[in-house]
């Protein structure tokens, strides 16, 4: 199994502020098959990214993907108050094909 | 544009089995393109992958090995839902469950593209009790 780690658990930022989080593999993600979600409360995950770097269409340029192999990071410039939300990050490969990472919280510090 | 909704008991009793459906509006599950995916985010909110299904022609499926005994996913494409059921459900099982479309193609089991999970139910909650 491939077991994401994400870090931090919680991120407490200011709006405005830049955040950047982590999302470690415990094997190499094949052909970097690796998307974040947003989730905020009583509703279901919305996909952001997909392979690793690519925006979901409708997505704000201010959500971005990087990273290969076993470390990836989304990264949000600028907190807009509706980003303060989950994040988790998803691989496809391996067995089972489809594991998640435990999530980030990003709260308004 | 698709949209999915689950639906089944918020109540099943331990040892039973746990029954859901997602119908799919605005498109065909046998389209092709795309895996119907079934997931369960627990309490804790940690989410789990339960299995996927796909068809164009011949019907696909795939499980969670931690699953795999107790779960089997369908589809009725008459009545374009995806269901699944899961046996022997226990108080761990309690969750809530969602389906989601799966935008991926597999040629000879070899993943060649994954663009995630982009269209998901808005979930229903179970809870196992007596």
């Amino acid at each position: 199994e491939n077991v994401l780690t994400q870090s931090p658990g919680t991120l407490s930022l200011s709006p405005g502020e830049r955040a950047t989080l982590s999302c470690r593999a415990s094997q190499s993600v094949t052909n970097n098959f690796l998307a974040w979600y947003q989730q905020k409360p009583g509703q279901a995950p919305r996909l952001l990214i997909y392979r690793a770097s690519s925006r979901v269409t409708g997505i704000p340029d201010r959500f971005s993907g990087s990273g290969s192999g076993t470390d990836f990071t989304l990264t949000i410039s600028g907190l807009q108050p509706e980003d303060f939300a989950v994040y988790y990050c998803q691989q496809h490969g391996g067995s089972p094909p489809i594991t998640f990472g435990g999530g980030t919280k990003v709260e308004i510090k | 544009q698709v949209q999915l909704q689950e639906s089944g008991p918020g109540l099943v009793k331990p040892s039973q089995t746990l029954s859901l459906t997602c119908t799919v509006s605005g498109g065909s599950i046998s389209s092709g393109g795309y895996y119907w995916s079934w997931i369960r985010q627990f309490p804790g909110k940690g989410l789990e992958w339960i299995g996927y299904i796909y068809s164009s022609g011949t019907t696909e499926t795939d499980y969670n090995p931690s699953l795999r005994r107790r779960v089997t996913i369908s589809m009725d494409m008459s009545e374009n839902q995806v269901s699944l059921n899961l046996s022997s459900v226990s108080t761990a099982d309690t969750a809530v469950y969602y389906c989601a479309r799966v935008a991926m193609t597999v040629v000879r089991g070899v993943t060649r593209s994954f663009y995630g999970m982009d269209v998901w139910g808005h979930g229903t909650t179970v809870t196992v009790s007596s």
